[in-house]
């Protein structure tokens, strides 16, 4: 099995500040990963797949890089809407998530 | 509109069964991928099973062998028949859409909660 490790955990950051999340998975997934936004009570909404192409009408501000087993999810300039929890996941065999981060505002 | 809406949730006792249902609209259940994703109070997302449009299933180990997977093509209607249930298998049950052309779940649903507890 294909194991996702994010970090961190959560992080607390201000408004306009960059934020970056990394995802490694535990074998080579090449550039199968996707990343989520859930935020509290709510589905998780996909915002970035094949590791780096926005999903249609998410803003500009969110970005995804890396292929392998290294990846990084960046929001450019943190915005108060943001608050949520943010997952990588991988499906190079089957689909597997990584344990989530936690964005705060500061 | 393109929206799926999970029913069937609710209180269980510890090994007994419970059927979730997922209705689609907007789209055709049996042309896509159609998964199913859990998520333990608290905790993060965890993958359980899917079906391909070819109907092939996969299911996650910690529900191999208990959960089934099916669509009804007819109703255009994706189920979970979930049997000897365990307390972990509490959770959030979401059922969400993965077309062929890419591997991500690009369209959920709002979810249903099945509680095992006795």
């Amino acid at each position: 099995d294909i194991q996702m490790t994010q970090s961190p955990s959560s992080l607390s950051a201000s408004v306009g500040d960059r934020v970056t999340i990394t995802c490694q998975a535990s074998q080579d997934i090449s550039n199968y990963l996707n990343w989520y936004q859930q935020k509290p009570g709510k589905a998780p909404k996909l915002l970035i797949y094949d590791a780096s192409n926005l999903e249609t009408g998410v803003p500009s501000r969110f970005s995804g890089s890396g292929s392998g087993t290294d990846f990084t999810f960046t929001i450019s300039s943190l915005q108060p809407e943001d608050i949520a929890t943010y997952y990588c996941q991988q499906y190079d065999n089957l689909f597997t998530f990584g344990g989530g981060t936690k964005v705060e505002i500061k | 509109e393109v929206q799926l809406v999970e029913t069937g949730g609710g209180l269980i006792q510890p090994g007994g069964s419970l059927r979730l249902s997922c209705a689609a609209s907007g789209f055709t259940v049996s042309s896509n991928y159609m998964s199913w994703v859990r998520q333990a109070p608290g905790k993060g997302l965890e993958w359980v099973s899917v079906i391909y449009s070819g109907g092939s299933t996969y299911y996650a180990d910690s529900v191999k062998g208990r959960f089934t997977i099916s669509r009804d093509n007819s109703k255009n209607t994706l189920y979970l028949q979930m049997n000897s249930l365990r307390a972990e298998d509490t959770a959030v049950y979401y059922c969400a859409r993965v077309p062929p052309e890419g591997y991500a779940f690009d369209i959920w649903g709002q979810g249903t909660m099945v509680t095992v507890s006795s």
